[in-house]
């Protein structure tokens, strides 16, 4: 039962643009949730994380948006580089667990043109 | 470089062999997680750590997978008589005490069992 979703494989955006790269879940336990970019060879690197007291959340060009009725989140990039071409994990975590274990999605390719 | 290391980055091995990777985490962090991913997945949690004591282990982490932390310092984790099915990147990660949530990955390991 995959708890994180992101259903879009792969996304690809021009240079300057916005990206938008969606995630559901639905383990209503979840209250805090991370995005992570991830490039070829490398560990996830942690971007920017919303806890579910908030709606948004913003870190310069990144912003992660939460609608927990929906349970959904999104993250925003703006303007949109092509270093920013990696893939792109959601991840969710309870925070009242004794372990914080982090649940991911299976990852967004995202790909930014020049 | 102060991040999460791990050793050795690639490992080929022969089905029934075993074999032994080691993480060292940032040095003030006393969590330490184990995450396997596989080809098109997210990384998906094996096994936690708080210092020394091992405190959960997934039901994916089978009797031929064994984790350590002596001294709350680097960690290792070994697979007992590998099989084909044991080829993923196994990827190391840590995290403060007094700030759980974001968790900070190592490289990884990338394992093929031929």
């Amino acid at each position: 039962d995959q708890q994180v979703k992101q259903n879009s494989p792969s996304l690809s955006v021009q240079e300057g643009r916005i990206s938008i790269l969606n995630c559901d879940y639905t383990n209503s336990m979840f209250d805090y949730f991370l995005w992570y970019k991830k490039y070829p060879a490398e560990g996830p690197t942690f971007l920017i994380s919303i806890s579910s007291i908030k709606d948004k959340n913003e870190d310069g060009r990144f912003t992660v948006f939460l609608n927990k009725s929906a349970k959904h989140l999104s993250l925003h990039i703006v303007p949109s580089q092509p270093g920013d071409s990696a893939v792109y994990f959601c991840a969710a975590s309870v925070s009242g667990g004794s372990n914080y274990k982090l649940t991911f999605g299976k990852g967004t390719l995202l790909t930014v043109n020049p | 470089d102060t991040g999460v290391s791990q050793d050795p980055r690639h490992k080929i091995t022969k089905r029934g062999q075993n074999v032994t990777f080691r993480c060292d985490p940032i040095s003030e962090h006393n969590r330490l997680y184990w995450y396997r991913q596989t080809l098109g997945q997210g990384p998906e949690f094996l096994t936690y750590f708080q210092n020394e004591a091992q405190l959960e282990k997934s039901r994916l982490l089978s009797d031929r997978f064994s984790a350590e932390r002596p001294k709350g310092s680097f960690s290792t984790l070994e697979i007992q008589r590998t099989e084909q099915g044991d080829s993923a990147m196994y990827l190391c990660a840590s995290s403060l005490m007094d700030y759980n949530y974001e968790q900070y990955f190592g490289p990884g390991t990338r394992l093929t069992v031929t």
